[in-house]
């Protein structure tokens, strides 16, 4: 399947400040998407990268928020900004290729304080 | 209509067992369904995946049940091992239109195989 790596692994950061968070894909893959896990719970789409134009993001989820971009076939990235605690999640890198389907980065741990 | 409703919450199951997880949907559109196994700190790694026009689908100890009519799908994993304590995720996505590639997930089930 397609490897990915997803950076930083986990981050601890000040309320109000931004991160970005990065993916690479080893391959070019046909979709991208973004993903938030709230500790213990499930997935939750957070948009899907779309390559040379704006993410297309789900109900609940803003461009300022969570820009997103995709300058190619195989990277993007996610920033959260003006971070508060209740953005303290994984979040995680999803693609889908036509050989290997779906495939998930290890995720990044965000904590805020 | 986008939901994926998963139960149990959470299994213990002694080595050896079976352990079995249910998954019902609500969109009659969707035709792929996937199951996933994540570890701590690991991103979700697909187990097995079913699409409607199959009952049933078997890999190693996995087997995927898939009831069209009753739209529920479920995981059973034979012989289960310690080594399968994790949380399962099931999944489901549409083949096409604005929602072509989105996964919408469970709620997930954190096994717990004991030795």
């Amino acid at each position: 399947s397609a490897v990915i790596s997803q950076k930083p692994s986990r981050d601890i950061c000040q309320r109000g400040t931004s991160l970005t968070i990065q993916c690479q894909v080893d391959s070019q893959v046909t979709m991208m998407f973004w993903y938030r896990q709230q500790p213990g719970q499930s997935l939750t789409l957070i948009a899907t990268a779309n390559q040379g134009s704006e993410a297309t993001y789900e109900s609940g989820f803003v461009i300022d928020k969570f820009p997103i971009s995709r300058p190619n076939l195989t990277f993007s990235t996610l920033t959260v900004s003006n971070m508060s605690p209740e953005d303290s999640s994984i979040y995680l890198c999803s693609v889908l290729s036509d050989r290997d389907g779906y495939t998930f980065g290890s995720g990044t741990r965000l904590t805020v304080v | 209509q986008q939901q994926v409703k998963q139960s149990p919450q959470s299994l213990i199951v002694q080595k050896g067992g079976i352990s079995i997880i249910n998954c019902a949907y609500e969109n009659t559109a969707f035709d792929y369904f996937p199951w996933y196994q994540q570890f701590p700190g690991k991103g979700p790694a697909l187990l097995i995946a079913i699409r409607p026009d199959v009952s049933e689908k078997k890999e190693g100890r996995f087997t995927i049940s898939f009831n069209k009519s009753a739209k529920q799908f479920s995981l059973h994993i034979m012989d289960s091992q310690p080594g399968d304590s994790a949380t399962y995720f099931c999944a489901a996505t549409l083949a096409g239109g604005t929602s072509y590639g989105k996964l919408t997930f469970g709620q997930g089930t954190i096994l717990t195989v004991h030795p």
